[in-house]
């Protein structure tokens, strides 16, 4: 099983900043077969990047992936008001599915 | 648009039996893996299952091996997930998801499972 581990656990920033989250697998995942999600209070998730770096269909380009193996990053270049939210990244490409513990994004 | 809408949730005692359903629309179902996807209250995601676009596989996280069941009716454009010996850890939100592959594109707005006695 790919254990997924993300940090930090909560980014305290105001809007317009940069946030840089992190998501650490304990073995390469493979074909970068790497999503990252957000999700706000009583909703469902959205996909925002899958294969590491691919924005989903209607993402704003201010967020992006990056990374390869086991070390993959969620950037978000300027926070806007909406982005306040919690990003989960998970690996499809073994099974178990599995999803790392979140990050959360509040407003400082 | 693609919706997906869950139902079949409720209030279980420990022990006992639910089947949830999901309903896809807007897009052509019998193409898509689906799958179901958890979250406990306050907790983070967790993947339980899911089943190839004509339902010849099916994959189970280790802990529901044996009590749950993924299936679909590409007829119907409906996917299910009988569960049973539900347990206590078991509460939680069940999202109905599908996509390209095993990448979830997306989810349906979920249905609460609570287990309790």
């Amino acid at each position: 099983e790919i254990v997924l581990t993300q940090s930090p656990g909560t980014l305290s920033l105001s809007p317009g900043e940069r946030a840089t989250l992190s998501c650490r697998a304990s073995q390469s995942v493979p074909r970068n077969f790497l999503a990252w999600y957000q999700q706000k209070p009583g909703q469902a998730p959205r996909l925002l990047i899958f294969g590491a770096s691919n924005r989903a269909t209607g993402i704003p380009d201010r967020f992006s992936g990056s990374g390869s193996g086991t070390d993959f990053t969620l950037t978000i270049s300027r926070l806007e008001p909406e982005d306040f939210a919690v990003y989960y990244c998970q690996q499809y490409a073994t099974s178990p599915l599995t999803f790392g513990g979140g990050t959360k994004v509040e407003i400082k | 648009e693609v919706q997906l809408v869950e139902s079949g949730g409720g209030l279980v005692q420990p022990g006992g039996s639910l089947r949830l359903s999901c309903s896809g629309s807007g897009f052509t179902f019998s193409t898509y893996w689906m799958a179901w996807v958890r979250q406990a209250p306050g907790k983070g995601l967790e993947w339980v299952a899911n089943i190839k676009q004509d339902g010849s596989e099916q994959y189970y996280m280790d802990s529901v091996k044996g009590r749950f069941t993924i299936s679909r009716d590409n007829a119907k454009n409906s996917l299910y997930l009988q569960m049973s010996s539900l347990r206590v850890e078991d509460t939680a939100v069940f999202y109905c998801a599908g996509g390209s592959g095993w990448l979830i594109q997306h989810w349906g707005q979920g249905t609460l499972v609570t287990v309790s006695s």
